[in-house]
């Protein structure tokens, strides 16, 4: 249980198009979600965290509006990399907290990831 | 957020257990001590997760120093599957009158090899 789907797993696209990257809950209702951005060689960067029919809150140094989150339903959390360039380029991975968590569920699953490359 | 500190790298042999350190001696008292791993292009998988008490699951075990300052994730059997980043990260509990998850802040982990 506890399931978040993200996809695509890999996208190639254009410098100054724009991508979209969907992370899903499949058995549960998922009220925070979060974003983040990985380099290679290097670890799990926060980029936002969103709260479903709220604001996200991007940590700092974040663009907002390059990196739109969009987190309207209680199943779907949307990250909007736009105009991208060729130094957007990385491994995005979302996170959803599990509600009504016991000490025995972990509180967070993770998607697969998505490999962006911009070229 | 309270800091964690690991070993850039450690190594095992097949079959053998492994004994993964983490120190966090700014830990506060709400802080519990989540562990994931990551194999490579893929998202963090959770591994365990304590607060006070040594945690076993089918996974590995979670030994907790007394004064919470430091904790050691136990594979008790290393396979080849069990080779990836490791992370020891702290999340805040829950505040008083209700639920309040903290974010989780990951540092740069462990990264262990298996040999065969």
């Amino acid at each position: 249980g506890a399931v978040v789907s993200q996809h695509p797993s890999r996208v190639i696209c254009k410098s100054g198009t724009s991508v979209k990257i969907e992370c899903r809950s499949l058995d549960f209702q998922a009220t925070t979600m979060f974003w983040y951005r990985q380099f290679p060689k290097q670890s799990l960067m926060l980029m936002a965290t969103s709260n479903e029919g709220s604001k996200a809150t991007y940590e700092q140094g974040v663009e907002k509006d390059k990196f739109l989150i969009n987190h309207a339903s209680l199943t779907l959390s949307t990250l909007t990399v736009t105009s991208a360039h060729p130094e957007d380029s990385s491994f995005y991975i979302c996170s959803a907290r599990i509600p009504d968590t016991g000490f025995t569920r972990p509180g967070y699953t993770f998607g697969s990831g998505t490999r962006l490359t911009v070229v | 957020d309270a800091k964690t500190t690991q070993p850039n790298s450690m190594e095992s042999n097949e079959e053998e257990p492994v004994h993964l350190p983490c120190n966090h001696s700014t830990i506060s008292g709400t802080d519990y001590i989540h562990w994931y791993r990551q194999l490579p292009s893929q998202g963090p998988e959770y591994v365990i997760h304590g607060l006070t008490s040594n945690v076993n699951n089918r996974m590995a075990s979670l030994a907790i120093a007394e004064d919470r300052k430091s904790s050691t994730l136990i594979l008790h059997r290393a396979t080849l599957r069990d080779a990836a980043v490791y992370y020891c990260i702290l999340r805040r509990g829950a505040n008083a009158g209700g639920t309040s998850y903290g974010k989780l802040t990951f540092g740069q982990g462990t990264i262990l090899t298996v040999h065969p």
